[in-house]
C-alpha cells in the first residue's frame, strides 16, 4: 500500500531534550516536505526536500533541522525542543514532474507536546 | 506573496442540507488549487483539485470550480452526511511547485 507513514504518533517531552520524528515513504517520491499545524494558523511549511541531499527552509525553520541521506526518508530533528514547538506535525511526499512538485500525500500527524 | 483565505468555521450543518465553503486566494502566475480534508485523528487527505482556469474538480459528491476571475475555488457539496464532518483545507501551488494553505474550516453535520 502506498504511504506515508511518521513515527511517533504522540510524544510528551520536556524542553531541551532532543529528539527525532522520522518520516518514510514508499512511493520512490523525489520531494518530501514538513509542516506543523497550529490552530488558526493552517499548516505552514518547515522544511522540504527537492531529493536526496537537497533540502531548503520553508516558512517556520527555527529551531528544526532534517536530512535526506536516502530517497525514501526525511526525519525532523529538534535539537533543543521549546514549549512554542507544541503542535501537530505532517510529513508529506509528491513526485516531481518536469521540476515542479505534483500532488502532495500527507502522513498520519504526530502529535508533539513540550512541556 | 501567495494567501489561501478560506471561511473561518465551525459550520454546522444539518444531514443533507447544502454545503458551500469559501475560498480565495491570491498568487501570481497560474497556480494549482486543492482542497484537502482531515477527518478527525488523520492526516490531510486529497479530495479534489484543479490546475486551470475554469477547470472543475470533484470527488464524492464534492465540486469546486477554477474560477480566475474570481480569485476563487469555492467548496459545494449538495447533501451532507454525518461522515462529512472534518475540516478542510483550501491550498494552492503555484507555479514554482510551493503549496500554501488556508487555516482550514471544521464542518459538523448533526443527524
Amino acid at each position: 500500500e502506498a504511504q506515508v507513514t511518521q513515527n511517533p504518533r504522540y510524544l510528551i517531552t520536556v524542553t531541551g531534550k532532543k529528539l527525532t520524528v522520522t518520516c518514510s515513504q514508499n512511493m520512490n517520491h523525489e520531494y518530501m516536505s514538513w509542516y506543523r499545524q497550529d490552530p488558526g494558523l493552517g499548516l505552514r511549511q518547515i522544511y522540504y526536500s527537492m531529493n536526496v541531499e537537497v533540502t531548503d527552509k520553508g516558512d517556520v525553520p527555527e529551531g528544526y533541522k532534517v536530512s535526506r541521506k536516502e530517497k525514501r526518508n526525511f526525519p525532523l530533528i529538534l535539537e533543543s525542543p521549546s514549549p512554542n514547538q507544541t503542535s501537530l506535525y505532517f510529513c508529506a511526499s509528491s513526485l516531481v514532474i518536469a521540476g515542479v512538485v505534483d500532488t502532495q500525500y500527507f502522513g498520519p500527524g504526530t502529535r508533539l507536546t513540550v512541556l | 506573496g501567495d494567501s489561501v483565505t478560506q471561511m473561518e468555521g465551525p459550520v454546522t450543518l444539518s444531514e443533507e442540507a447544502f454545503l458551500t465553503i469559501n475560498c480565495t486566494y491570491t498568487a501570481t502566475g497560474y497556480p494549482s488549487l486543492f482542497w484537502y480534508v482531515q477527518y478527525p485523528g488523520e492526516g490531510l487527505q486529497l479530495l479534489l483539485k484543479a490546475t486551470k482556469a475554469d477547470d472543475k474538480g470533484s470527488n464524492k459528491g464534492f465540486e469546486a470550480t477554477y474560477r480566475k476571475e474570481t480569485t476563487s475555488f469555492h467548496l459545494e457539496k449538495g447533501s451532507v452526511q454525518v461522515s462529512d464532518s472534518a475540516v478542510y483545507f483550501c491550498a494552492l501551488k503555484n507555479s514554482w511547485g510551493k503549496f500554501q494553505f488556508g487555516a482550514g474550516t471544521q464542518v459538523v453535520v448533526t443527524p
